[in-house]
């Protein structure tokens, strides 16, 4: 069965940098692209970045950009998400989440899969 | 980026009750929107895909509807296991972009 399964997340000062780590199993992960939303504590969900299946592709959200930067290893099945320049406002769980690709009508319909997220606090 | 807006932002209702979810976006995004439904400390479930197709495994008394900018997620006769917040998520274009949730509870 799919499964993904985030890890990385701790408390970080501001400023500061961290990488979070998502691993997948249960399916072809090299296949499919990959993405990130979080949630801040009692808040909405919030798209955060995606990357293509073969990492040659990525797109984020305003509120990263320049500061976030997504990647993955398809020879380890994991996608990464490396955040520098924390600020308070970057606290939130993770979610890693697989696209939903359906490769006869090669259209995306969102996300099928979720990890169970992975809390990151920045304070001081 | 295209934003979207949830209505309402929370609902009471009772066991039984016929529920309707509305979501607009900001321009026209075809069919391209999703519903998702998230339990406190759980990870969002697909509901709805394609605005109207019904994801695998879901029960039918969750449904969709819409196209261009308007859309609506109707739960026909609400159970006690749908209390929960839902979502809706536009994949038209980069940056996706979620509705602020609504929450729903038990009146």
């Amino acid at each position: 069965q799919v499964q993904l399964v985030e890890s990385g997340g701790g408390v970080v000062q501001p400023g500061k940098s961290l990488r979070l780590s998502c691993a997948a199993s249960g399916f072809t992960f090299s296949r499919y692209a990959m993405h990130w939303v979080r949630q801040a504590p009692g808040k909405g969900l919030e798209w955060v970045a995606v990357i293509s299946y073969d990492g040659s592709n990525k797109y984020y959200a305003d509120s990263v950009k320049g500061r976030f930067t997504i990647s993955r290893d398809n020879s380890k099945n994991t996608l990464y998400l490396q955040m520098s320049s924390l600020r308070a406002e970057d606290t939130a769980v993770y979610y890693c989440g697989r696209d939903f690709y359906n490769f006869w009508s090669r259209n995306t319909y969102g996300l099928d899969y979720w990890g169970q997220g992975t809390l990151v606090t920045v304070s001081s | 980026a295209i934003q979207m807006t949830q209505s309402p932002s929370s609902l009471s209702a009772s066991v039984g009750d016929r529920v309707t979810i509305t979501c607009r976006a900001s321009q026209g995004i075809t069919n391209d929107l999703g519903w998702y439904q998230q339990k406190p400390g759980k990870a969002p479930k697909l509901l709805i895909y394609a605005a109207s197709s019904l994801q695998s495994g879901v029960p039918s008394r969750f449904s969709g509807s819409g196209s261009g900018t308007d859309f609506t997620l109707t739960i026909s006769s609400l159970q006690p296991e749908d209390f929960a917040t839902y979502y809706c998520l536009q994949d038209y274009s980069y940056p996706w972009t979620f509705g602020q949730g609504t929450k729903v509870e038990i009146k």
